[in-house]
Parts: C-alpha cells; structure tokens; sequence
C-alpha cells in the first residue's frame, strides 16, 4: 500500500524566502503525482502535475521534482509571497489511478 | 470549461433531514469522486464512479448515497447524518486513468445540528 510523507508538516517564513517542500512515497510504480494547494475551507487547487516519465515540472514561481528511484518529489517555491500561505498536499496515483494524499504542509508567510 | 462546479457552498442541516450535494463537470471526464475532509487531514475517499458506475465505495455508511445521472453530473444524498460527519465534502473528476491529473471543486462545507 502507497504511503506518502509530507515534510515538513508546517513552515512558517518571512517573505521574499525560497522554500522547499517535500514530499516522499513508498511505492515507487506510481502513474503521476500531483501538487495541490488549499486555502482554509476551500478545495483544491492543482499547482503542477508530474507524469511518470516527467522529472520536473514549472510553473511561474513553482517547479515540481520526480525522483522514482529515490520515492521523492519536492515542491520549490521562489521569492515566497504572503498570498503563498495555504496548505500544499502532494497526490500520487499508481496503478488504482486513485491519488493518495499526503497530510500536506501548512505554509504561513509573513510580511 | 476546466472547472469542477459544487453546490451548494455550505450546508446546515438537521440529523433528521434529507439534503442533496451537487457536482457538475464538462471537461469529459468519465471518472468522478466524492471526498470527505475534517479539519487538518487530508481528503479522505467516499466514492469513485467510472462511466457513471459506482466503481469503489470505501465503506461508507448508507446515510451517505451516491447517484450519478449523466457523465456531468454527481450527486451525494444525505439522510440521517450525525454530527460527526460535519466536514468539507469535496468532489473532483479525471480521466479514467487520470492522465492529465485531478480537477477537484470548492467544496460544500456541510454542518449537522
């Protein structure tokens, strides 16, 4: 059974920082992995989607990681914001195609 | 449309009451899920329908019933809650082998009384 590891599970940051978060898996046949974002209350919003084949992913201050070999992926943030602050789960699908979840990191920025 | 749209928002509702959550999608996806979500943790799976089949149910109490009409649309019946499941019910849909990832939607934040 996949069990997924979100590191670390809260991170508190003063702005303009550059931030990794990371997020580590068991089984290492997985489909792709997404990275999501929620605000407090809200659902999900998807950040990036990393396929199988795929080692990054960018998205404007956001890159996405894929180590298979080592069950890994890290979520790097540049230049953080105060709009950053939410929480970032990490979602892997494998051969179920049914995404596990990590417990997320809860992100707070300050100005 | 890229969008996963959920109604309503929020939801107060007595344990003796029956209410309906809505979800809609029109991105073509053939695979749609409920989730459940209490404060701090992660979603937590109810149910998967694939071509508008009831694929996976995760031992979900009968109070909770799942419908899905059309490939668009996703309903979850709701009748004799307790308080405990109070919590953001979230619905997301994807290709059946989920190959451009997960659209989930807002959310309908359900309190029972």
């Amino acid at each position: 059974k996949q069990e997924v590891t979100q590191i670390p599970a809260a991170l508190s940051v003063p702005e303009g920082e550059n931030l990794v978060l990371n997020c580590s898996f068991t089984d290492s046949a997985i489909y792709n992995l997404q990275w999501f974002r929620q605000d407090p209350g809200k659902g999900l919003t998807s950040l990036l989607l990393i396929q199988s084949s795929q080692r990054e992913q960018t998205s404007g201050r956001l890159n996405a990681s894929l180590d298979k070999s080592s069950g890994r992926s890290t979520l790097y943030i540049a230049a953080s914001q105060p709009g950053d602050s939410a929480t970032y789960l990490c979602a892997i699908s494998g051969g179920s195609y049914i995404p596990t979840f990590g417990r997320g990191t809860s992100l707070i920025v300050h100005p | 449309d890229t969008e996963v749209t959920q109604t309503p928002k929020h939801l107060v509702m007595g344990m003796t009451n029956k209410k309906s959550l809505k979800c809609e999608q029109h991105m073509g996806h053939r695979a749609m899920y409920w989730y459940k979500q209490k404060a701090k943790k992660p979603p937590e799976l109810m149910f998967v329908y694939s071509y508008e089949k009831l694929s996976i149910n995760e031992s979900v109490p009968s109070r909770f019933s799942p419908e899905c009409p059309n490939s668009s649309l996703l309903n979850l019946h709701l009748h004799a809650l307790q308080p405990e499941d109070s919590a953001l019910y979230l619905c997301a849909s994807s290709q059946i082998k989920s190959l451009y990832g997960y659209t989930f939607g807002s959310g309908t934040r359900l309190t029972v009384v």
